[in-house]
Formats: C-alpha cells, structure tokens, sequence
C-alpha cells in the first residue's frame, strides 16, 4: 500500500463550488505539505503543517485552506473554486527526525476548475 | 529571494548520457536532490547530495555540486526509455521546505 494517498485522483468541478483534497499518510510523518504544479512553473508551496497545531501559509495560499485533523491527515479546500485553480495538486510528508529534508509524495490531484 | 531555475526540456538518444543542470541561489542549502516525476505519479527522490559534497555516484546517477558557482547537475549515464520523466532539483531553503525547480522534461528517443 501506498504511504502517502490522495484522495480523490481527479476531480472535475464549476466555478464557485467548494471543494476538499485529501492526503492521508502512514508514514507517521509530522510534517506535511500541499504543492500545485502547473506546466512550466515546477511546484510551488500552498500551505504546511509542522504538526497538528502548527499551520503555516506557503507562496500561494490565497484562495485556499486546510485543515489538519491528525498526524495523518491533511485536507485542503477550496472555497469557491475559480478556474485558474486547475492545476495538479500534490501532498507531501516530512520526517524532521530524519538529517535531510526529504519529502515522500503522493500521487496527485488533477482538479480542472470550469 | 530563492530560487531554483532549469532547463524546461532535454531530448537525447537511447543510450547516451543526459545531464540535466539547475542553478540556484540559496547558499545556506545544507541539502539538494533531485526528484524525478513520471508520467501521472507524484514525485519521488532520485538523489540528494550533502552541500560540503562535490560529486555523489549512486549506480547510472552522478550528482555534480559546485557550490562557488551555485550549479548542481545529475548525469544519467546509458539513458533508456524508462528514463523519459520530468526531473525536478530542489534546495532544502533553510526554514524546512524545499524549493523547486521548474523541472525538465527528459524524452529519451530510440
């Protein structure tokens, strides 16, 4: 079974409506990130969470939100999704114990945003 | 501020060696890897390389850092068709989180 998951793989949805991605892990991680990936721009950070009580803003977290509701989860949501949302969405999960920064991936998110 | 900077594409002929180069700016890097993306998957670490390192060989990989220049780059020697991904290098940014690259798309051609 896969460490990192996400749920749902693809989704499709319009303007406007409110949508939840989520990533759960078995890796016993503390930390956890959410990344979107467009074409041409690699991946950049929307939100992390260095354990339940800490949440912190990346570079683009306008527009979305997320929810640590465990060690092993890590939901993001999209308020009222504007179509320049669509975009690969992408969880990820750090050992801080561990001496490199490594992060362990999930497979990704395709939303399109209409 | 930091930041990561790649080559969006590289073609090369089954076989041959592709060496794939990124530039960043973060000197205070204690770490940079290297992930690779395969078509509909998440990303996976290929390698990483301790910054007082300047060469780390891992089978078919070599990682070359040259710290004064900022520039590290993975060589892939007898590149195959399994190879054809996009390759991502990052910089562990010193608060930590790392920072990508924009990735470059490797197509390995018969």
């Amino acid at each position: 079974d896969a460490d990192v998951t996400q749920t749902p793989r693809n989704r499709i949805t319009k303007t406007g409506k409110r949508i939840m991605l989520e990533c759960s892990q078995t890796k016993g991680h503390d930390r956890m990130y959410w990344y979107r990936q467009d074409p041409g721009l690699g991946l950049q950070l929307i939100y992390y969470s260095f354990d339940v009580k800490d949440i912190n803003k990346g570079e683009i977290s306008d527009g979305y939100s997320v929810s640590r509701q465990a060690q092993a989860k890590f939901s993001l949501s999209l308020e009222s999704a504007i179509p320049n949302q669509t975009a690969l969405y992408f969880c990820a999960t750090s050992d801080p114990g561990q001496n490199t920064d490594t992060q362990y991936f999930g497979p990704g998110t395709r939303l399109t945003v209409l | 501020g930091e930041d990561v900077e790649q080559s969006l594409f590289l073609s090369v002929r089954e076989g041959d060696s592709s060496v794939i180069n990124c530039t960043y700016t973060d000197s205070s890097s204690t770490y940079l890897y290297w992930y690779k993306q395969e078509p509909g998957a998440g990303l996976q670490l290929l390698t990483y390389i301790f910054s007082n390192m300047d060469m780390k060989q891992d089978q078919r990989l070599t990682v070359l850092l040259n710290k004064k220049d900022k520039h590290l780059s993975l060589r892939i020697a007898d590149t195959q068709t399994g190879d054809s991904a996009i390759y991502f290098c990052a910089e562990s940014g010193g608060t930590d989180k790392l920072i990508f690259g924009t990735g470059t798309r490797l197509q390995v051609f018969p």
